[in-house]
């Protein structure tokens, strides 16, 4: 069974601080990992996915990286602010079917 | 945003009581996800359904029902709430197949409290 791990689980930061969010899985034959993000009180929103024959993939001041050898994957973000605050869920998609497995998340906090 | 509401946002129902919680797309996409999201637990899908009439279940589908008769409505109904099912749940939905890579959208969520 597929399981997805979060490392840290909270996180706080000053504002314009580079930041790491880790997040590793056991099952290597997956097809895809994506990362969301998630507000208090709302549902999640995709910022970025990694189809498994990807290395990474970047958005503005996003980029996720993708080794499935080693069933790891990580979200950069460059120069933090205050609006990164949210906590921030990796998931990926594997030969169990039409389902994404999630981590736990990472509650980020950015301080001004 | 993606065109998905549900309702209700918010309910306190008793146990023992049926509920049914009803997802709403406008965006004619195939399939349709119910998730619930709990501390320790992060998200678990529950059921989803790949066309009007045509479901699965998930990884926690033990006490819910789904159900979907037109493409745009997704019902998820718990027979007989127990404590074990407060949680939050989350609908989703997706144009394709998810390791196609195709974005999947989610919803508000609905905030269930069985008493």
């Amino acid at each position: 069974k597929q399981e997805v791990t979060q490392i840290p689980a909270a996180l706080s930061v000053p504002e314009g601080e580079n930041l790491v969010l880790n997040c590793s899985f056991t099952d290597s034959a997956i097809y895809n990992l994506q990362w969301f993000r998630q507000d208090p009180g709302k549902g999640l929103t995709s910022l970025l996915l990694i189809q498994s024959s990807q290395r990474e993939q970047t958005s503005g001041r996003l980029n996720a990286s993708l080794d499935k050898s080693s069933g790891r994957s990580t979200l950069y973000i460059a120069a933090s602010q205050p609006g990164d605050s949210a906590t921030y869920l990796c998931a990926v998609n594997n030969n169990a079917g039409n389902m994404l497995t999630f981590g736990g998340g990472t509650r980020l906090m950015v301080k001004p | 945003d993606a065109g998905i509401t549900q309702s209700p946002r918010h309910k306190v129902t008793e146990t023992g009581t049926p509920v049914t919680l009803r997802c709403h797309q406008t965006e004619n996409h195939r399939y349709m996800y119910w998730y619930r999201q709990d501390p320790g637990h992060g998200l678990r899908l529950i059921h989803y359904s790949y066309g009007v009439k045509d479901t699965d279940k998930g990884e926690v589908s033990d006490g819910y029902s789904v159900s979907r008769s037109k493409t745009e409505d997704f019902l998820l109904t718990l027979e007989s709430a127990t404590s074990s099912q407060t949680s939050v749940y989350f609908c989703a939905i997706s144009a394709t197949l998810l390791l196609s890579g195709n974005t999947i959208y989610f919803g508000e969520g609905s905030w269930l409290t069985v008493v």
